[in-house]
């Protein structure tokens, strides 16, 4: 157990779908972030939530809606995704800003899209 | 802008052999730096990290690193690998606020017996 959980661990769905990634983090940090990876790409920071409250989005499709309700718990809505978005979405949490603490992540769901 | 590069995708070597994985990083001030492990099927675990001070900096799973300014490195090293070691290695360097991670796209490490 990583403090750090993510739910569903696996997911497939259709393209005119709507769901919802789920992450808990019980480690008391104040930051949460999304990171997308896929096969033969590095890592890509989605979005990034200080305190409850969006502070980065890089340049994520808006068929991706993120969602920060307290400092525990992160969700990344997803409708109408494409094949490409299959992937492994990681949630990572940490405690400062800085730098300094390195990220907790949790185990991710692989997300496939058919 | 902020870049990490891992130059070897793939690295095989035996077990109770030594190991260093490279890492170059690209950042203009004095860089946070991380190493991440991550098992199949997995998310990625903290190894070591370097902010300041002393140049090698230990970690766990009996891995080390060795912050290098003049060279922009960080590679990771191990005296010994044990089977267990297979997985797949990422740096990363913290860039800017927000404590954002900037990640190298790893490398994938085979351990034969």
């Amino acid at each position: 157990e990583t403090g750090v959980t993510q739910t569903p661990r696996h997911l497939v769905m259709g393209m005119t779908n709507k769901k919802s990634l789920k992450c808990e983090q019980h480690l008391g940090h104040n930051a949460m972030y999304w990171y997308k990876q896929s096969a033969k790409k590095p890592l890509e920071l989605m979005f990034v939530y200080s305190l409850e409250e969006r502070v980065e989005n890089n340049s994520v499709p808006s068929r991706f809606s993120p969602e920060c309700p307290n400092s525990s718990h992160l969700f990344l809505h997803l409708h109408t995704l494409q094949p490409e978005d299959s992937a492994l979405y990681l949630c990572a949490s940490s405690q400062d800003h800085g730098g300094e603490g390195g990220y907790t992540f949790g185990s991710g769901t692989r997300l496939t899209v058919v | 802008a902020q870049s990490v590069t891992q130059p070897d995708i793939h690295i095989t070597v035996s077990e109770g052999a030594s190991l260093e994985l490279r890492c170059n990083y690209s950042y203009g001030a004095t860089p946070y730096l991380f190493w991440y492990v991550q098992s199949p099927g997995q998310g990625l675990q903290l190894l070591l990290k370097y902010f300041s001070g002393d140049t090698l900096v230990q970690g766990i799973k009996g891995f080390e690193a060795e912050f290098k300014r003049s060279q922009s490195s960080f590679n990771l090293r191990k005296p010994s690998v044990h089977w267990s070691d297979a997985a797949e290695y990422f740096c990363a360097v913290a860039s800017g606020g927000y404590n954002k991670l900037i990640f190298g796209a790893g490398t994938r490490l085979a351990v034969h017996p």
